[in-house]
């Protein structure tokens, strides 16, 4: 079975740009898999940050931004805010109405 | 406004059938390219897509789970209804539904409302 894998952790400085990455096990993530991007607080449920690669949902601010990089989907954040440290998840589309979730990058911001 | 509330029992025995619903408001389940997914988040541990329902009635359900689960709607009830049988203690976990949008071309959707999730305890 195929696994998404993230970063476990990471952390950025107040004002600092972060990119998290979004792999497969085994291939690339292209376009093709319309990677999305979700960020959870402790005791909250998610939020959809990103779609479609880099397409951001309504009320996102534009220091965050999607891409693919290399053989992976990314997820920027630029200018880093306190509350911006969170959990994230990527989601991957599989085919055949299949999406799996990444294990989720944890940032802290200090 | 688009909510989604989910409920259900909070403590399911081994062995058992959950059955959880998603109630939702602010959009009908007859929207066109909309739908709703239920995910799952053991505690501690990251989230995991479990099925969804789109509003032409197509649904799909996760490889690792599929024999498990039922997924349906009631459009005229706004709920959405998932059923997981064979309930074990590693499916505790917390269970969202969320809205999506789609399918788009080759299928893809995406998550863009969520419910605030209904914790459901398995142990005897």
């Amino acid at each position: 079975q195929t696994v998404v894998t993230q970063e476990p952790s990471f952390s950025v400085s107040p004002g600092g740009t972060v990119t998290f990455t979004c792999g497969l096990s085994s291939g690339s993530v292209s376009i093709s898999y319309y990677p999305s991007w979700y960020h959870q607080t402790p005791g909250q449920a998610p939020r959809t940050l990103i779609y479609n690669t880099n397409t951001r949902s309504s009320g996102v601010p534009d220091r965050f931004s999607g891409s693919i990089f290399g053989n992976k989907a990314a997820l920027t954040i630029t200018g880093a805010q306190a509350d911006d440290e969170s959990d994230y998840y990527c989601v991957l589309y599989m085919g055949s109405g299949v999406s799996v979730f990444g294990g989720g990058t944890k940032l802290t911001v200090l | 406004q688009v909510t989604l509330k989910e409920s259900g029992p909070v403590l399911v025995k081994p062995t058992e059938t959950l059955t959880l619903t998603c109630t939702v408001s602010g959009f009908s389940l007859s929207s066109a390219r909309m739908g709703v997914s239920w995910i799952r988040q053991p505690p501690g541990q990251a989230l995991e897509w479990l099925a969804h329902i789109f509003s032409n009635d197509e649904k799909s359900y996760s490889t690792s789970l599929k024999s498990r689960l039922t997924i349906s709607k009631d459009t005229s009830k706004s709920q959405v209804v998932l059923t997981m049988t064979n309930m074990d203690p590693v499916d505790t976990a917390t269970y969202y539904c969320a809205r999506i949008r789609g399918p788009y071309s080759d299928g893809w959707y995406y998550f863009d409302y969520w419910g605030q999730g209904t914790l459901v305890t398995v142990s005897s």
